[in-house]
């Protein structure tokens, strides 16, 4: 199947800062990425939808100025998580989907911790 | 509106036991299902899909779901477990007419013992 690459896969960072995750497909073109956020023992929650060239579409409840959303090529959507909280350490997971396919890939996920 | 229960928060199975993780869902077209496996740390691997055709499905690592549409399910079977497949398991649904879309069950622990 298709791979998407997320990246990092784990980072540590303090109260205040800001954070980037990269989300690459990394042999097919995706107009499209997928945000989601995954709290322990929960499934998982679509923050937003990332559209080539073009704004983030944010679901109901994430604030965007928080989670800035960026997806400037067919291969790569970043999330930016700014001035970061406790609160928002989390697992947070990307996918896309191959135009040429019905299913969804998934990164490996990013494990953040706000200290 | 789009909708995935699964009812079961853990399955708990012996090892070379069938094993079922229970799926139903709602939409208000025709639906795209699929189950996805997600180990500890890790993003989620898909394991099969429905689309269209045969309603028995087969997918990765011997597993199999069976697509019912009068009962809205789609229930994901392995007829012998293996201790290896502990993981945390994830029905989806994405209707036709939705777009890209995909909207998740709950999840189901599945524990396998040896």
């Amino acid at each position: 199947g298709a791979v998407v690459s997320q990246h990092p896969s784990w980072v540590i960072c303090k109260s205040g800062t800001s954070v980037k995750i990269e989300c690459r497909s990394l042999d097919f073109q995706a107009t499209t990425m997928f945000w989601y956020r995954q709290f322990p023992k929960q499934s998982l929650m679509l923050m937003a939808t990332s559209n080539e060239g073009s704004k983030a579409t944010y679901e109901q409840g994430v604030e965007k100025d928080k989670f800035l959303i960026n997806h400037a090529s067919l291969t790569l959507s970043t999330l930016t998580v700014t001035s970061a909280h406790p609160e928002d350490s989390s697992f947070y997971i990307c996918s896309a989907r191959d135009p040429g396919s019905t299913e969804a890939f998934f990164g490996q996920g990013t494990r953040l911790t706000v200290v | 509106a789009q909708s995935v229960a699964q009812p079961e928060d853990q399955v708990n199975v012996a090892e070379g036991n069938p094993l079922t993780v229970k799926c139903t869902y709602s939409v208000s077209g025709n639906p795209y299902l699929f189950w996805y496996v997600q180990y500890p740390n890790r993003g989620l691997q898909f394991l099969l899909k429905y689309i269209t055709g045969d309603n028995l499905v087969k997918g990765s690592y011997g597993f199999e779901a069976e697509f019912n549409k009068s009962q809205t399910s789609f229930h994901l079977k392995k007829p012998s477990a293996l201790v290896s497949d502990s993981a945390l398991y994830f029905c989806a649904v994405r209707d036709r007419r939705a777009g890209n879309m995909l909207t998740f069950g709950g999840g189901t622990r599945l524990m396998v013992k040896p």
